[in-house]
């Protein structure tokens, strides 16, 4: 079964460092990735998406994420972490049909030391 | 343009009762999907709904659980004789097609407690 896993389930990092999250996915047929963020109490917000154009992928807020199919990973980053950056990440995997249907890791919750 | 309108926000059910979530998409959207997301873990498909259609279901537990989106009005995700293990958080998802390059927009999630 497909599956996404991501390493670590916190993360910490001080306020202006680089910012490392995680994400592998199993599969031999590319599927398309993402990343969403969620603040507490909140709905998902798309942070960026991976649909077999650029490798490297730039979205909102500073983040960007490498897809790299040697190594069926998409780790997201940020070069410097800003404390509104302080939520929980998903990565999420489509393996075709809609962009609604998707399958979550577990999350990442990241917290941003002053 | 109001973005994906869940309610309730939270809601409280004693065991055996019946839940009913609502979801109101954005305007424009007739593509539907539920996810459920149970603590500390991460979201899972329950089911995609076209307008009056059920496209997948293939995420929904055969008992209890059942979801529509009738032509008019906001979908429902309808939960029979709840019990504590469906505490949970509920998030609805709107589309305007269901092609890849169209993206998906969440609600803020309904928090359903069963006691």
């Amino acid at each position: 079964a497909q599956s996404v896993t991501q390493l670590g389930s916190h993360v910490s990092v001080s306020e202006g460092a680089l910012v490392l999250l995680r994400c592998n996915y199993s599969s031999s047929v590319p599927p398309y990735l993402f990343w969403y963020v969620q603040y507490p109490n909140q709905g998902l917000q798309l942070l960026l998406k991976y649909t077999s154009a650029a490798t490297l992928v730039k979205g909102i807020n500073g983040f960007e994420a490498e897809f790299k199919k040697s190594e069926t990973s998409f780790h997201l980053t940020k070069p410097s972490a800003h404390m509104s950056d302080a939520a929980e990440y998903f990565c999420a995997v489509s393996y075709g049909g809609s962009q609604g249907n998707l399958i979550f890791g577990k999350g990442t919750k990241l917290s941003v030391k002053p | 343009n109001a973005g994906v309108m869940q309610n309730p926000r939270h809601l409280v059910r004693r065991r055996g009762q019946e839940a009913r979530l609502r979801c109101s998409p954005m305007k424009g959207h007739s593509h539907v999907y539920w996810y459920r997301q149970l603590p500390e873990e991460g979201l899972k498909f329950m089911v995609y709904l076209q307008k009056e259609n059920i496209i997948d279901e293939s995420g929904m537990p055969k008992e209890r659980f059942s979801a529509e989106f009738p032509k008019e009005g906001p979908s429902i995700l309808r939960i029979q004789q709840v019990v504590r293990g469906d505490s949970a958080a509920y998030f609805c998802a709107s589309s305007s097609t269901g092609a890849m390059n169209t993206e998906a927009f969440f609600g803020q999630g309904t928090r359903l407690t069963v006691v």
